[in-house]
């Protein structure tokens, strides 16, 4: 069965200290990989793909087939940080995405 | 590029009426929409994948007669909630595919009384 696992349900960490979000999957297949971001009172918004290997708003995310494991990284977290996150694969036959159940970042002063 | 809009934002209706919600693509041509459903706190739920032209793919244990699906055209999907009960109130939110990327609207609040 398809299966996506984000174990901290809410992370508090000081302005300036690393993040780190885990997130796990169970997939048949390779799915892409995606984590989403949504902002208080704002809409989903696609933060990246480990597809691009792109380095947004200062995160990255390595996927680790072995471990299948997608983790979301920044070195430094900023207050404009917190936020819902959430761990996202999908399969690329049909694009359909299977969300996690989300991490709440909050970053402390 | 690549906006999303709902309609209506919010709507409050009374238990056994039918609520259509539209999932427009402003700026592009969706073949593919996507339907979820957001409890309180929690995350979003797959509910049906919109085709245009085609009928829609139900997620397991969504019935497909509650929430009906029209994906008439390219650039617009229609959830219609039939005869809705109190446990049907929810955030519903659509999204549309563009280049293997989703895009989201922003939601509809559906409270039944």
């Amino acid at each position: 069965a398809q299966r996506v696992t984000q174990p901290e349900k809410l992370l508090s960490v000081f302005k300036g200290a690393p993040v780190e979000l885990k997130c796990n999957y169970s997939y048949s297949g390779s799915p892409e990989l995606f984590w989403y971001v949504q902002y208080s009172r704002q809409r989903l918004q696609l933060l990246l793909r480990h597809i691009s290997r792109e380095s947004i708003k200062g995160f990255t995310a390595d996927l680790n087939k072995g471990e299948t494991s997608f983790h979301l990284k920044k070195p430094f977290a900023q207050e404009e940080d917190s936020a819902m996150y959430y761990c996202a694969p999908a399969m690329n036959r049909d694009d359909k995405i299977i969300f996690g159940k989300g991490t709440r970042l909050h970053i402390l002063p | 590029g690549a906006v999303v809009s709902q309609h209506p934002s919010r709507v409050i209706c009374k238990s056994g009426t039918s609520v259509k919600i539209e999932c427009r693509s402003l700026d592009f041509q969706a073949t593919t929409m996507f339907w979820y459903r957001q409890f309180p706190k929690q995350s979003l739920m797959l509910m049906a994948t919109s085709n245009e032209g085609s009928k829609a793919t139900y997620e397991q244990g969504v019935e497909k007669d509650k929430f009906l699906i029209n994906h008439a055209s390219l650039t617009l999907s229609t959830l219609t909630v039939t005869s809705a009960h109190p446990e049907d109130s929810s955030f519903y939110i659509c999204s549309a595919t563009r280049a293997s990327e989703q895009f989201f609207g922003p939601g509809t609040r559906l409270t039944v009384l």
